[in-house]
């Protein structure tokens, strides 16, 4: 177990809907990122947050957004979902030291979408 | 750019034997963090070592061992005496120093290991 949260587990919805994923960092842990990992493309970096700012993005759609509550815990909104968008999601959190010092990022357990 | 390369989609093997998973990046950076990741067949990540560009020593934890070669650009990671267990797709990645901690993932290789 790695500490980070995810939910859910498991989400089917239709094209054109509006789904939010919920993720809880590891304690202590200030980042969190988000990945989708499909058959096609793999696992692609979409966002990082850092303490409740948006730190770096990758190539996450602009239907696509994400946020960090004070809390720390984060969700990643999917919006006009198309059936491409069907994937694995993956949170994951890391300690985030000073810059130049990345550490390991743990995963949780993922949260799978599928768009009929 | 960074990439990683996992040249081996997919190994098989009979438990017991040996096998190394090969790993190649590509990175403009001189300080860069290696990643190995192992996903089973329950779908979760898991780390299991991160090495940075300045600690080039082989390391070794029980039946997994990690060789990383500056000059050859690769990170490559061997189990010994293989577990039907060790069946999973393991995933190499990369992160830059500079700018976004994003982890760079190769294609993964599925490794099966049959007893």
């Amino acid at each position: 177990d790695s500490g980070v949260t995810q939910t859910p587990k498991h989400l089917i919805t239709a094209t054109g809907q509006r789904v939010t994923l919920r993720c809880s960092p590891r304690s202590g842990d200030l980042s969190v990122y988000w990945y989708q990992q499909s058959l096609d493309q793999g696992l692609q970096f979409l966002i990082q947050y850092y303490n409740g700012e948006e730190r770096a993005k990758g190539n996450i759609l602009e239907r696509f957004s994400a946020q960090q509550f004070p809390d720390l815990h984060s969700e990643l909104n999917l919006s006009s979902l198309e059936l491409g968008d069907s994937a694995l999601y993956f949170c994951a959190s890391s300690l985030h030291r000073a810059s130049g010092s990345h550490n390991e990022q743990f995963f949780g357990p993922g949260t799978r979408l599928t768009v009929l | 750019a960074q990439k990683v390369t996992q040249a081996q989609t997919e190994i098989s093997v009979v438990e017991k034997e040996d096998v190394t998973l090969d790993c190649v990046y590509e990175t403009r950076d001189t300080t860069y963090y290696l990643f190995w990741y192992k996903q089973p067949p329950s779908g979760e990540l898991v780390f299991l070592i991160r090495r940075n560009s300045f600690d080039e020593q082989n390391e070794i934890s029980g039946r997994y061992s990690w060789n990383f070669q500056k000059s050859t650009s690769s990170f490559n990671f061997t189990i010994t005496a293989s577990q039907v267990v060790d069946s999973a797709v393991y995933f190499c990645a990369l992160s830059e120093a500079e700018g976004a901690q994003k982890l760079v993932f190769g294609q993964g290789t599925r490794l099966t290991i049959n007893p």
